[in-house]
């Protein structure tokens, strides 16, 4: 089946420090990948996608690459903001499939 | 820009009882999709629809029902509500499918 393993949180950094969220994924067709971060009270916001292998997303001074070979698709941050706590999923879809599978979710912190 | 816009933003219901959640979609977007998060889970999926007809299903209740009206928005009717239905509910729509999907702020739904 397809599903979406992630890093386990919460995690809790420094301001500027640099970031990691791990995501994994088992697909049995060709998915598309995505990034999506809730901010407490709100919906799902779309951060970045990636649609094929090797493609990177960015987005806010986020990154993520699609690594085919490792079936990965970690999140990384260079230098993180207080304004960054949220909550981050990893998700995926399959082509020609509707639905998104997400990832269990990582609840960031940000200290100043 | 104009977003996906959920209504009641929160609902208070009893066992047994009936709710019914909308979901207006963005402007031009034919593709709308359901999908349940319980607390500190991720969204799981439970339908979609594609111009007004339903294209993919999850694992959405018997005791559930959706259907997207000729405007496209969309309805979401839950009978016979059970405790363990309190959660966040979200809409989500895309301009068609394979298109990444853009969420409302939710519905929390809480059963007393």
């Amino acid at each position: 089946g397809n599903s979406v393993t992630q890093m386990e949180g919460p995690v809790t950094l420094s301001e500027e420090a640099f970031l990691t969220i791990n995501c994994t994924y088992t697909a049995t067709g060709y998915p598309s990948l995505f990034w999506y971060v809730q901010y407490p009270g709100e919906g799902l916001q779309l951060l970045l996608k990636a649609t094929k292998a090797d493609d990177k997303g960015s987005n806010k001074g986020f990154e993520a690459t699609y690594r085919k070979e490792t079936t990965s698709f970690h999140l990384e941050k260079g230098s993180v903001q207080v304004s960054d706590s949220a909550v981050y999923f990893c998700a995926l879809a399959i082509e020609g499939a509707q639905k998104l599978v997400f990832g269990q979710g990582t609840r960031l912190t940000i200290n100043p | 820009a104009a977003g996906v816009i959920q209504s009641p933003r929160h609902l208070i219901k009893e066992k047994r009882e009936t709710a019914t959640l909308k979901c207006y979609p963005i402007p031009r977007h034919d593709t709308v999709y359901w999908y349940q998060q319980g607390p500190g889970q991720d969204p799981q999926f439970l339908i979609s629809f594609y111009e007004k007809m339903q294209s993919d299903k999850g694992s959405i209740p018997d005791r559930f029902s959706a259907q997207q009206f000729s405007d496209y928005h969309s309805e979401l009717n839950m009978s016979s509500l059970e405790l363990g239905d309190s959660a966040l509910y979200f809409c989500a729509s895309s301009s068609r499918v394979g298109q990444p999907q853009h969420f409302g702020d939710g519905t929390r739904l809480s059963i007393l």
